[in-house]
């Protein structure tokens, strides 16, 4: 168990759809990662936060956005859904330290319909 | 721009053999940290080693053991006396000192064959 907490596992929406990802890091953990990884894909980097401020920008779509609350945790905002949206989306989590390694959640399986 | 390089989409062994997968890596910087992580077919992203870049001596977790070669930027990871279980996708990421982006390259996908 990497401590790491994505809700929900699974997530079925039509397109044209709003959803929301969360995340939990791990204890003692203040950055936060989004990936996405299309099907037998690569992972692909989103977005990153670290204590709350957005620290590092991927090739995340404008109908993509993410924040990270006050009690670390963070939330991914999927908008105006689409199929090729359809992915597994990763959160991971680390210290933050340069000798960190990410620390990854379960996953939540999106599929737009 | 910060690149990972797998050449290798896909790789068989047979059981107990020694397999080594590729990764190159493209940067400026100086100072910078490599990880090979593992995914098997239940999707979990999972660690399986780590590098810094600063230090010569290659990094080894039991069976797993990489071949660090900084001038090349060449990353490579060797699994030993392979096993059934250590079938699974591969990734080769990266993350660079002026940044906290962690790069991953596209994966080399490895089946270990009974």
């Amino acid at each position: 168990d990497s401590g790491v907490t994505q809700t929900p596992k699974h997530l079925i929406t039509a397109t044209g759809q709003r959803v929301t990802l969360r995340c939990s890091p791990r204890s003692g953990d203040l950055s936060v990662y989004w990936y996405q990884q299309s099907l037998d894909q690569g992972l692909q980097f989103l977005i990153q936060y670290y204590n709350g401020e957005e620290r590092a920008k991927g090739n995340i779509l404008e109908r993509f956005s993410a924040q990270q609350f006050p009690d670390l945790h963070s939330e991914l905002n999927l908008s105006s859904l689409e199929l090729g949206d359809s992915a597994l989306y990763f959160c991971a989590s680390s210290v933050l330290g340069r000798n960190s390694p990410l620390h990854f959640g379960n996953g939540t399986r999106l599929t737009v319909t | 721009a910060q690149t990972v390089t797998q050449s290798q989409p896909e790789m068989s062994v047979q059981e107990a053999e020694t397999v080594t997968l590729s990764c190159t890596y493209d940067t400026s910087e100086n100072n910078y940290y490599l990880f090979w992580y593992k995914q098997p077919p239940s999707r979990q992203m999972i660690l399986v080693i780590r590098q810094e870049a600063y230090k010569q001596q290659n990094a080894t977790e039991n069976r797993f053991s990489v071949n660090f070669q900084k001038a090349a930027k060449s990353f490579s990871l060797k699994i030993s006396d392979s096993q059934l279980g250590d079938t699974a996708m591969y990734f080769c990421a990266s993350l660079m000192n002026r940044d906290d982006k962690i790069i991953f390259g596209k994966g080399t996908r490895l089946h270990i064959l009974p």
